[in-house]
């Protein structure tokens, strides 16, 4: 199962963009990238996913290299409430079966 | 619609005992898995049961064990409590239907269940 590595934490100032790096550098061809965050106290929130193109919804980008070894997470415009902790993880499907790894999260924190 | 539910938000043990905590899901939702968080380990998957059938299992020992049942409601029991069992539980369910659409596999998380083993 393919396992990834963040950073332990970030800051990021209110307004820029924040850019959260994730490495999987084992991951598989048919294995997607998924990205959560978990603001304290509450469960998990989905953010976006991808396989192998770029891709771009109403929270986040998520940019994912040719080699899909490693993907970064884009917030464009940080607010005080994308303060949390995000997790990047490897969907594994093995025998029809999904199991999800999540990787140690990025404690994302965004200063005023 | 609603939420992904879980039952009881937080419940206190003493070692030995076991436990049993509850997971309704998404309305039409088929999947639910299970996740131990603690600030150690970070979130560690622990099983997932689709069609009342235990299709995944993580790193964990026996003592350990759920069950889903025909409405897709799901529990997970922990027997033997010690204290690192103390940790968030959380349930999430998705529709896993494996064909269509964008959203296969999204995860729809519940506030979780807060276990504290003494």
């Amino acid at each position: 199962d393919a396992k990834t590595t963040q950073p332990t934490s970030m800051d990021c100032a209110e307004g820029r963009a924040a850019n959260l790096p994730c490495n999987h550098s084992t991951i598989s061809g048919n294995e997607y990238v998924y990205w959560y965050r978990q603001i304290h106290s509450q469960g998990p929130q989905y953010i976006i996913h991808g396989l192998k193109n770029n891709e771009t919804n109403e929270m986040a980008s998520l940019i994912i290299t040719e080699d899909r070894k490693s993907s970064t997470l884009i917030l464009p415009h940080a607010t005080l409430r994308d303060t949390a902790v995000y997790y990047c993880i490897v969907r594994s499907t093995t025998s029809g079966t999904y199991k999800y790894i999540f990787g140690t999260g990025t404690r994302l924190k965004v200063l005023a | 619609k609603a939420g992904v539910t879980q039952t009881p938000r937080y419940l206190i043990k003493t070692r030995g005992q076991q436990v049993t905590l509850s997971c309704s899901p998404i309305s039409g939702h088929r999947s639910v898995s299970w996740y131990q968080q603690t600030p150690g380990q970070g979130l560690q998957f622990l099983f997932e049961y689709f069609s009342e059938t235990q299709r995944n299992k993580g790193n964990f020992p026996g003592r350990f064990s759920g069950r889903q049942f025909s409405n897709s409601r799901s529990e997970m029991n922990v027997s033997t409590l010690e204290l690192g069992d103390s940790a968030l539980y959380l349930c999430a369910s998705s529709l896993r239907q494996g064909l269509a659409g964008r959203k296969t596999g999204e995860l729809f998380f519940g506030e979780g269940s807060r276990l504290t083993v003494l």
